[in-house]
């Protein structure tokens, strides 16, 4: 059964500070990775997916996260993050091969500090 | 285009109480899901349909029961409720093939069981 890491629960950073989330997978084979983003009260929604091609896939509001296949990584990262980024990331893998289910990490809790 | 809508947004029931939790999307999608999420949990599965007319167990399903309507509808019913059943419920629905396998949530309902 496939599962995902996230390794951090709680992540308090200053405005304009760079911002790296762990996620590590574990599936032996070809998978759907996605980050998703919760602003308080409100539902989940798709800031960026992988599925095939160039390993760095970019996400609307400036984010962007690294497939590393050998680490079973898909890591998430800002340059400089804002206040409006306080939310809770959840990353997420569904196994390729006809999966019709989709498995959550934990999620992480940012705070961006003014 | 609404995408997905739950009703309620809110129910606080007594134990031993039932209740149906809606779910509606217009997107044209075959597979529809719904999680429970907890606070350090992440997100859970508890069922899903796959396509109009199947229905199949996630990870949580004990004490629930699902109904996929129409290939528009999929619906959660809490038989008998327990404290343990308090939580943040999310319906997914998910467009599949062509490279985008994303799943898109509606906006939640919130059940509090006293």
């Amino acid at each position: 059964a496939q599962s995902v890491s996230q390794h951090n629960h709680h992540v308090i950073l200053s405005e304009a500070a760079s911002l790296e989330l762990g996620c590590n997978y574990s599936y032996g084979g070809t998978v759907n990775l996605f980050w998703y983003v919760q602003y308080p009260g409100q539902h989940l929604q798709l800031l960026l997916k992988y599925f095939s091609g160039d390993p760095l896939v970019k996400g609307i509001k400036g984010f962007e996260a690294e497939f590393i296949k050998s680490k079973f990584s898909f890591n998430l990262r800002k340059p400089s993050v804002q206040w409006s980024d306080t939310a809770e990331y959840f990353c997420a893998v569904n196994a390729r091969a006809g999966s019709y289910q989709l498995t959550f990490g934990k999620g992480t809790k940012l705070s961006v500090i003014p | 285009n609404a995408g997905v809508t739950q009703t309620p947004k809110f129910q606080v029931l007594k134990t031993g109480q039932s209740m149906t939790l809606q779910c509606a999307q217009d997107m044209n999608h075959n597979s529809m899901y719904w999680y429970r999420q907890d606070p350090g949990m992440g997100l859970r599965l508890i069922y899903y349909s796959a396509s109009e007319g199947t229905t199949d167990k996630g990870e949580v399903p004990n004490g629930y029961n699902v109904s996929r309507l129409n290939k528009r509808e999929f619906s959660l019913r809490l038989e008998s409720a327990a404290p343990s059943q308090t939580s943040v419920y999310f319906c997914a629905s998910r467009l599949a093939g062509g490279g985008t396998d994303t799943q898109y949530f509606g906006p939640g309902t919130r059940l509090t069981v006293l």
